[in-house]
């Protein structure tokens, strides 16, 4: 099984801030790398697809990068309703998906 | 548009069976890759079944031989057959369309299943 890890697990910013999570793959998953945004009691909401691919409708303000086995997301000014959890998922072998970063305001 | 409703959670006692729907619209579930992703209270995402659009399944190693996954087509709709239930299977479960077997583009509300005695 491929362990995705995210780092950190709780990220406390201010808006306008600019946001960078991290997320590791256990062994190379090439760029089959999706990261998904949640709100409390909501489902997940792909932001990214292909580890660089934003989903129809999202903003430009969410980036990633990376391949192989380091990846990151990146929000460039971070607005009041980014605020939630955000998950790496691998989908080169199966589905697996990291811990969660949370992030709270400062 | 489309749309996923899950539907059939509820509470069970530990070694009970429960069948969860997920009735889709907007496309066509046989046409496409359609995972169960489940979420413990407080916890992260864990993927637990696919069905291909072929109908091959899999299943995660923490539910194999208990879960089921499948689909009837004419009413567009993919079930998860829960059996042998352990207090560790109480989550909340979400269906979702993943896009030739990559990422997940879209999801339902998700079930609450609560396995408790």
């Amino acid at each position: 099984e491929i362990v995705m890890t995210q780092s950190p697990a709780t990220l406390s910013v201010s808006p306008g801030e600019r946001v960078t999570l991290s997320c590791r793959a256990s062994q190379s998953v090439l760029t089959n790398l999706a990261w998904y945004q949640q709100k409390p009691g909501q489902a997940p909401r792909l932001l990214i697809s292909r580890a660089s691919t934003r989903a129809t409708g999202i903003p430009a303000r969410f980036s990633g990068s990376g391949s192989e086995t380091e990846f990151t997301l990146t929000i460039s000014s971070l607005q009041s309703e980014d605020f939630a959890v955000y998950y790496c998922q691998q989908y080169n072998n199966w589905w697996t998906f990291g811990q969660g970063t949370k992030v709270e305001l400062k | 548009e489309v749309q996923l409703v899950e539907s059939g959670g509820g509470l069970v006692q530990p070694g009970g069976s429960l069948r969860l729907s997920c009735a889709a619209s907007g496309f066509t579930v046989s046409n496409n890759y359609m995972s169960w992703v489940r979420q413990a209270p407080g916890k992260g995402l864990e993927w637990v079944s696919v069905i291909y659009s072929g109908g091959s399944t899999y299943h995660a190693d923490s539910v194999k031989g208990r879960f089921t996954i499948s689909r009837d087509n004419s009413k567009n709709t993919l079930y998860l057959q829960m059996n042998s239930l352990r207090t560790e299977d109480t989550a909340v479960y979400y269906c979702a369309r993943s896009e030739g077997g990559g990422s997940m583009g879209y999801w339902g509300q998700g079930t609450l299943v609560t396995v408790s005695s």
